[in-house]
């Protein structure tokens, strides 16, 4: 079975320029999470989707915003880009929107590097 | 202060070598623990959750301690190919859906 793909694998845009990154789950899961890793840091949270909707979101400005489309995959935005935005991007998903036992497990894809200059 | 605290190291460690890995989160009501493995450039990949009873995987072992907010994980007769990053991991209920990662420990086993 495939895992988390994610697409573009490395991408360079400019400062204010816009990106759109994309995920596809694990099959026949559910719940699409999406982290921002700098380096030398833990992947810090940006969103969760589950069903389609929003179930959560991370301590980041207005300019990042995400979706789920009905197949589950998500689509990660980042309008006005900052040099602070280069980082790994990565998508996780899991089998349940949240609560205990392996449903709980997120799964990442290998994530999407992008460098702003 | 941070949700999940864990040494950076690096460890540097020979071949054979036991090596332990502490971490402390610092929200009481933390429900679920994980270990991530990432090695350098790449994702990071689960490599065991953390009960409270404690439990093994071969020559892993993960311990958390609830009452001091302290998780731990141990390697016994580390391989080279145990050469990573380990990242601690904390998912709290009552902010439903975020994974909290900590800003992971470097392993370097040495020949």
């Amino acid at each position: 079975d495939a895992g988390v793909t994610q697409s573009p694998t490395h991408l360079i845009k400019t400062r204010g320029q816009q990106v759109t990154l994309r995920c596809s789950p694990i099959s026949g899961h559910k719940s699409v999470s999406w982290y921002q890793q700098v380096l030398g840091q833990g992947p810090q949270f940006i969103f969760q989707y589950y069903e389609k909707e929003e179930r959560g979101r991370g301590n980041f400005p207005d300019r990042f915003s995400a979706r789920q489309f009905p197949n589950y995959s998500s689509e990660l935005n980042v309008n006005a880009l900052l040099l602070g935005d280069s980082a790994l991007y990565l998508c996780a998903s899991s089998l349940a929107r949240t609560g205990y036992g392996s449903g709980n497990t997120i799964y990442f894809g290998e994530g999407s590097w992008l460098t702003v200059v | 202060r941070k949700e999940v605290e864990q040494d950076p190291g690096p460890f540097n460690v020979p071949e054979g070598a036991t090596v332990a890995f502490n971490c402390t989160y610092s929200n009481s009501a933390s429900q679920s623990f994980f270990w991530y493995r990432q090695d350098c450039r790449k994702e990071p990949k689960l490599l065991m959750s953390v009960y409270s009873s404690g439990n093994e995987d071969g020559r892993f072992t993960a311990q958390l301690n609830r009452a001091s907010q302290y998780i731990s994980l141990l390697i016994r007769d580390s391989k080279l190919s145990d050469s990573a990053t380990y990242l601690c991991v904390v998912k709290d209920l009552d902010t439903g859906n975020q994974f909290y990662f900590g800003t992971g420990t470097s392993l370097t086993v040495i020949p």
